[in-house]
């Protein structure tokens, strides 16, 4: 039972646009989002956070919005550069240390 | 440098044989975690510890074991390593924090991992 669902396995995204990775929760007790960002042949690395308090959160060209009526989280990339080609991997807590990840989004940035 | 390290990077071995991969992180973090990536899976946590002699169940603990004897060190232990443990694993460290919550969770290069 996928708590933390990405249903897009991949993105491709003009240089210059926004991209729009999405991700859906089911469990109404996670309190914490995030997104990580990961390389080939590298661990992955921390993007950007949010409380359920909140349902924005921006830092830089990266934004996360948490929908809780629908369960949903997104992260807006604007604009998109060729260096964010990657896989983002979303990851929610639920009062306790233990992380539940999505299956993650390739995207790919087209120069 | 700030940083997490695991050995060894690569490892083949058969099936049975008892294997440990080491995690150390040298920015006095409490907290250390196990996960390993699997196609179409995602990331999934093994096991994580808030801090020394306390350890927690993740969601896939099954055939995997921990110890957290000192801050740095977090190994990951199959007593009897089997075919579907063949995957990438990934060791993180991160902070404490409760407001606001600790997030930043730090991770090493990845343990690429085949059980024959």
């Amino acid at each position: 039972d996928q708590q933390v669902k990405q249903n897009s396995p991949s993105l491709s995204v003009q240089e210059g646009r926004i991209s729009i990775l999405n991700c859906d929760y089911t469990n109404s007790m996670f309190d914490y989002f995030l997104w990580y960002k990961k390389y080939p042949a590298e661990g992955p690395t921390f993007l950007i956070s949010i409380s359920s308090i909140k349902d924005k959160n921006e830092d830089g060209r990266f934004t996360v919005f948490l929908n809780k009526s629908a369960k949903h989280l997104s992260l807006h990339i604007v604009p998109s550069q060729p260096g964010d080609s990657a896989v983002y991997f979303c990851a929610a807590l639920s009062g306790t240390y233990k992380y539940i990840f999505g299956t993650g989004t390739r995207l790919k940035v087209l120069a | 440098e700030a940083q997490v390290t695991q050995n060894p990077r690569y490892l083949i071995t058969v099936t049975g044989k008892k294997l440990t991969v080491t995690c150390s992180q040298n920015m006095n973090h409490e907290y250390m975690s196990w996960y390993r990536q699997d196609p179409g899976l995602g990331l999934r946590q093994i096991y994580y510890s808030m801090n020394v002699e306390v350890t927690d169940k993740g969601d896939v603990p099954e055939g995997y074991k921990v110890s957290r004897k000192e801050k740095r060190n977090f190994p990951l232990i199959l007593e009897s390593p089997s075919p579907n443990q063949t995957s990438l694993y990934f060791c993180a460290s991160s902070l404490v924090t409760i407001t606001p919550r600790g997030d930043e969770q730090f991770f090493g290069p990845g343990t690429r991992l085949t059980v024959l």
